[in-house]
């Protein structure tokens, strides 16, 4: 079966700090990746997404960027985090693009102090 | 981006009642999904309906889908306290990822 595994679930970074998030997938091949935060009782505000190894694409401009280093791995990072890039940071996959539904990580919990 | 819009934005209800979300949305879709979210937990996939579809059932959960309004709607029956979460609609316009909307939060009370 299929699962997906998103680490760490809370980090308190400060301000300037540098930042990795990653994210990696199993028991598929080739399946789409996509980094979506969530501000406090807020929608979701999709990031990124990977539609194969080092392919990505970005939706926001902002301070992140996002790798793919291989098939099932997808990384969030920064250089110098900002105080605006604390909120609840989700990995997510699906295939044939999203008519089927996707599979979300449990999570990332940040706060930039 | 966010397309769909979920209404009401909290509702309250006491257990065995039926609890109705709506999802409006601006642009033509393939689908819309339907989303539940536990508080500080990853979003889960409820229910697909395809834009050829009118309603689909899954256990105590209907989706309608109007394409001409624009606007779908979720009714869970017979609520149950476990039911208490955030619910997502979220649009598949043929884009290469889903818009979610902000959400609805159901408290469901005993």
């Amino acid at each position: 079966s299929q699962t997906i595994h998103q680490w760490p679930a809370t980090l308190v970074q400060p301000v300037g700090s540098p930042l990795s998030l990653e994210c990696t997938v199993e028991g598929t091949s080739n399946p789409n990746l996509y980094w979506y935060r969530q501000a406090a009782g807020r929608g979701l505000q999709l990031l990124f997404y990977s539609v194969g190894i080092g392919q990505i694409s970005s939706e926001v401009p902002q301070n992140l960027s996002a790798s793919r280093p291989q098939d099932r791995q997808f990384i969030l990072s920064s250089k110098k985090l900002l105080l605006s890039d604390s909120g609840f940071y989700l990995c997510a996959w699906s295939v044939f693009r999203a008519n089927y539904g996707y599979t979300f990580g449990s999570g990332t919990r940040l706060t930039v102090v | 981006s966010q397309q769909g819009e979920e209404d009401p934005q909290a509702l309250s209800i006491q257990e065995g009642e039926n609890a109705t979300m709506n999802c409006s949305y601006k642009t033509s879709i393939n689908n819309l999904q339907w989303y539940r979210q536990n508080s500080g937990r990853g979003l889960v996939h409820l229910i697909l309906i395809r834009s050829n579809e009118r309603e689909k059932h899954s256990g105590r959960l209907r989706v309608t889908l109007d394409t001409s309004k624009k606007s779908s709607s979720l009714l869970i029956t017979a609520s149950r306290a476990a039911d208490t979460a955030s619910y997502f609609c979220a649009t598949d316009d043929s884009g290469y990822a889903l818009n979610f909307g902000k959400g609805t939060s159901l408290l469901v009370t005993p």
